[in-house]
């Protein structure tokens, strides 16, 4: 079974741009989380979705958007970018919530 | 929040001996407790996770324990080989969905042949 995939795996942005970054899960996965991971501050949880509904949402800026699709694709959207916002942006995916999360290899996003 | 503390931050040890990675948590209401593998440049990998009705599991080389009562979880790795060189994350899932998984800061394990 094919696992997480991520497109783009690699972004360059400039200040006040905006990306959007997708995520598809593994076949048959109907959850999707996305984190970010800086060398600062770790991974840190963005937000969560199951069938197309956000069940919670990390303490992020809402510059920092996503959804879901119903055929559980995912895209997160960051607007307006900030220099703190460089970081490798995962994405997880799960049968179910509160079950295994599996990581795609990410997106690394930088901004300049 | 959950918190999870994870030491030591470096372990460095020979080909063939075990490892111990410790992580401790604050809620005591998180069930779910995985550790994920990643190597430069990929994204985290599961290896084992283990759910609060356990107090241990093992799979081939790699063990965890977990003490609910101390609040504290711990990976083992025996009989070490150099593909084991990475750097490992525990987490926990504080219940209910709320903030995802919270993650240790992380473990660079290096293996010296």
């Amino acid at each position: 079974k094919a696992g997480v995939t991520q497109t783009p795996r690699y972004l360059i942005k400039t200040r006040g741009q905006q990306v959007t970054l997708s995520c598809s899960p593994i076949s048959g996965h109907r959850s999707v989380s996305w984190y970010q991971q800086t060398p600062g501050q770790g991974l840190q949880f963005l937000f969560e979705y199951f069938s197309e509904t956000q069940r919670n949402k990390g303490n992020f800026p809402g510059r920092f958007s996503g959804r879901q699709f119903s055929n559980s694709r995912s895209e997160m959207n960051v607007s307006t970018l900030e220099l703190g916002d460089s970081a490798l942006y995962l994405c997880a995916s799960s049968p179910n919530p509160r079950t295994s999360w599996y990581f795609g290899p990410g997106t690394r996003l930088t901004v300049t | 929040g959950e918190n999870v503390e994870q030491h030591p931050s470096t372990l460095s040890v020979q080909e063939g001996d075990s490892a111990v990675i410790k992580c401790t948590y604050s809620d005591s209401a998180s069930n779910y407790f995985p550790w994920y593998k990643q190597e430069l440049g990929k994204g985290p990998q599961l290896i084992i996770d283990i759910r609060s009705n356990v107090g241990e599991k093992k799979d081939q080389r790699i063990a965890v324990t977990l003490n609910k009562t101390a609040k504290h979880f711990s990976l083992h790795i025996t009989e070490t080989q150099p593909e084991d060189s990475a750097v490992y994350f525990c987490a926990a899932d504080p219940g209910g969905g709320a903030d995802g998984l919270t993650f240790g800061k992380g473990t660079h394990l290096i293996i010296q042949p």
